[in-house]
C-alpha cells in the first residue's frame, strides 16, 4: 500500500464555496500530480509538480490552483466550486527517474450542489 | 488526434480462465506503454510497463504484448482470480515533453467465481 493520503475522502458542498483538497505523501517523492476522473473514465491530468515551488498545468483546463511549499504536501484549491466540478480527484506521486510508476492516493469524491 | 483507447468497456470471465484486455493507441512517438489496475474505491495501481522497442514483457501472472504495426497492445492475465476484478487502464508515455503518461478509457474486468 502506497503512503499517499488524501482528505477528505468525500465532500458535498454548495456552489460558490472555496474548497481545498489535501494530498500528502511520506515517500519523499519529488514529482506529484492531480488527476480528475469521472466514474470508469480515463484520468485527466490537471496539475503537476516536479518539486518544491514547481507547479505546472496539465492537459485538462481547470479552474483549480495548486501549491508545493513542502515536498510531502500538494494541496488543490477551488476558489468557487460549481456543479461542473463534481468528479473524483486523484493525487499521485512518483520518485526520481521513475515516470511510469505513479503511486495514487484513494481519491476525493467531490459533489457540488 | 492522439488518443489511447480500449476496445471493450466490460469483460466478464470465469475464475481460472485467462483474460485478455486490449488497447489501441494512435501516437507512434510513445516510448512506453503502461497498464494500471483500479479497484473499486481506490486509486489506480501500477501493474507493468513495456518499452516501445519490445514486443512482449512478462510479469507475475501478466503478459503485455505490443504490436506496433497495428498500434495495439494487450494485457493478458493468467488464471484470473476474483481479486483481479477491477478497471484496467492502458496509458502511453510520449518521448520528450513532460514524460507524464496519458491514460485511456478503462475496461472493467468482472471475474465470476
Amino acid at each position: 500500500e502506497a503512503d499517499i493520503y488524501q482528505t477528505p475522502r468525500y465532500l458535498v458542498i454548495g456552489t460558490g464555496k472555496k474548497i481545498t483538497l489535501e494530498c500528502s505523501q511520506t515517500m519523499g517523492h519529488d514529482k506529484m500530480y492531480w488527476y480528475q476522473q469521472d466514474p470508469g473514465m480515463e484520468l485527466h491530468l490537471i496539475h503537476y509538480s516536479y518539486g518544491v515551488n514547481s507547479t505546472e498545468k496539465g492537459d485538462l483546463s481547470s479552474e483549480s490552483t495548486v501549491s508545493r511549499i513542502r515536498t510531502e504536501h500538494f494541496p488543490l484549491t477551488l476558489e468557487s466550486a460549481r456543479p461542473s466540478h463534481t468528479s473524483q480527484y486523484l493525487c499521485a506521486s512518483s520518485p526520481p527517474t521513475l515516470y511510469n510508476e505513479q503511486f495514487f492516493g484513494p481519491g476525493t469524491r467531490l459533489t457540488v450542489l | 488526434g492522439e488518443s489511447v483507447g480500449l476496445h471493450l468497456p466490460t469483460l466478464s470471465v470465469q475464475e481460472g480462465d485467462n483474460s485478455i484486455i486490449n488497447c489501441a493507441y494512435s501516437n507512434s512517438a510513445s516510448d512506453y506503454f503502461i497498464w494500471y489496475k483500479q479497484e473499486s474505491g481506490k486509486g489506480p495501481q501500477f501493474i507493468i510497463d513495456i518499452r516501445s522497442n519490445m514486443d512482449k514483457r512478462q510479469g507475475q501472472r501478466v503478459t503485455v504484448l505490443l504490436n506496433k504495426t497495428v498500434k495495439h497492445l494487450s494485457l493478458q492475465i493468467a488464471a484470473t482470480q476474483p481479486g483481479d476484478s477491477a478497471v484496467y487502464f492502458c496509458a502511453e508515455r510520449r518521448s520528450g515533453g513532460s514524460y507524464i503518461p496519458t491514460f485511456g478509457r478503462g475496461t472493467s474486468l468482472i471475474v465470476h467465481p
